[in-house]
């Protein structure tokens, strides 16, 4: 069965660079979050879009921003990296929002190191 | 506001033996509560969620889950560990009012041969 599908895998950027990640939910999934761990941390929810329009921000800085496409897919704008970046982004995918029994399907992440 | 609690960092148990990782729970409304399993430098896996219903809940991979209202947990549980399941353990709520997931610190599972 499909999957999420986080891209890149794997990033590393410099001090004050910028970041795309890209995530696609699986088909027919409508709904995306984005979620980011620390090292030994637990996931923290940063935002997600129902229908291509934003339906709930959590602790994202004002230097990310994000979108979901008319394909579904969703993508993670970072600007102004900073070292505590550094972490491992997650998104899921879910479909219908919430009062609806349906769980989120994870991708195996992104993991951004800011060197 | 939702929360959930694991109290234990880590859970040490033999081959063979149950095993339990505890969870408890704070919520305004409903709760809607799940387990996820992280494998080293991998995603996070949906084990098993609590919506309604029965008290006992049947995940993968063997796993269960029982919510008890009264004492406000959700324990994961399993009958016989295995090697291959160590592994870091979050519990989970979803927010009343949105989809998002509040996870809990999570609880590294060290299964011993």
């Amino acid at each position: 069965a499909a999957g999420v599908i986080q891209s890149p895998r794997h990033l590393i950027k410099e001090k004050r660079e910028t970041a795309t990640l890209k995530c696609y939910p699986i088909p027919r999934h409508d709904t995306v979050y984005w979620y980011q761990q620390g090292p030994g941390q637990d996931p923290q929810f940063l935002i997600s879009f129902y229908e291509k329009m934003q339906s709930d921000k959590g602790s994202i800085p004002d230097r990310f921003s994000a979108q979901q496409f008319s394909d579904y897919h969703s993508e993670l704008n970072m600007s102004s990296l900073e070292l505590g970046d550094s972490a491992l982004y997650f998104c899921a995918s879910s479909s219908g929002l919430a009062g609806d029994n349906n769980e989120q399907f994870f991708g195996p992440g992104t993991r951004l190191t800011v060197l | 506001a939702q929360s959930v609690a694991q109290p234990e960092d880590q859970v040490n148990v033999a081959e063979g033996n149950p095993l339990t990782v505890k969870c408890t729970y704070s919520v305004s409304g409903n709760p809607y509560l799940f387990w996820y399993v992280q494998y080293p430098n991998r995603g996070l896996q949906f084990l098993l969620k609590y919506i309604t219903g029965d008290n006992l809940v049947k995940g993968s991979y063997g796993f269960e889950a029982e919510f008890n209202k009264s004492q406000t947990s959700f324990h994961l549980k399993k009958p016989s560990a295995l090697v291959s399941d160590s592994a870091l353990y979050f519990c989970a709520v979803r927010d009343d009012n949105t989809d998002k997931l509040i996870f809990g610190t999570g609880t590294r599972l060290q299964v011993f041969p």
